[in-house]
């Protein structure tokens, strides 16, 4: 079974500030991991994805993560962060092609930007 | 890019209806799509795997009377919650993957039951 920790469930960091949002994962299976991201009452974005081809992803507004298999981590992190980047953060983890696609997310972690 | 439609934003319903939330995907194909449930503050929980002209397949501890699917079309899927209780008042959401990408989301339906 898959399963995904999300160190921290909330995050302060000043506006121009770096990010990193902590993610690892357990798979008997090589994965495929996401984050997305997700503002109040809302679905959730898209920011980036691993799919077993290069380990630093880089995504959607300046974020990237790096898959480091020795660590089954998967962190995200951006160089500076703005205010619009407040918001709860998922990492998700499926079991890529062939098996059954679903999607499992950790518990979140919610980002606060302070000016 | 593959956008999923989801309506009802937000419903308020009466203890004892039934309430039904459609998922649509917009510009392509999905034989396949999710439903999932996330409470206040928490992560998103998968409901169950809503498969074009089958059967969904329900995770372990969802009430398939309770929560019917419907994945009638390729490009449609409905969840109804059926005689609504107020612990059933929830962020429900929707996804589905298309031919390239990573899963797209629809942007969820808000139920309150009173």
């Amino acid at each position: 079974a898959q399963s995904v920790t999300q160190l921290g469930s909330h995050v302060s960091v000043s506006e121009g500030a770096l990010v990193l949002l902590r993610c690892n994962y357990s798979s008997s299976v090589p994965p495929y991991l996401f984050w997305y991201v997700q503002y109040p009452n809302q679905g959730l974005q898209l920011l980036l994805k691993y799919t077993s081809a290069a380990t630093l992803v880089k995504g959607i507004n300046g974020f990237e993560a790096e898959f480091k298999k020795s660590e089954t981590s998967f962190h995200l992190t951006k160089p500076s962060a703005h205010m619009s980047d407040a918001a709860e953060y998922f990492c998700a983890v499926s079991d890529g092609q062939g098996g059954s696609e679903k999607l499992v997310f950790g518990k979140g972690t919610k980002l606060t930007v302070n000016p | 890019g593959a956008v999923v439609s989801q309506h009802p934003s937000w419903v308020i319903c009466k203890s004892g209806t039934s309430v039904k939330i459609e998922c649509r995907s917009l510009d392509f194909q999905a034989t396949t799509m999710f439903w999932y449930r996330q409470f206040p503050k928490q992560s998103l929980m998968l409901m169950a795997t809503s498969n074009e002209g089958s059967k969904a397949t329900y995770e372990q501890g969802v009430e398939k009377d309770k929560f019917l699917i419907n994945h009638a079309s390729l490009t449609l899927s409905t969840l109804t919650v059926t005689s609504a209780h107020p612990e059933d008042s929830s962020f429900y959401i929707c996804s589905a993957r298309p031919p390239i990408g990573g899963y797209t989301f629809g942007s969820g339906t808000r139920l309150t039951v009173v």
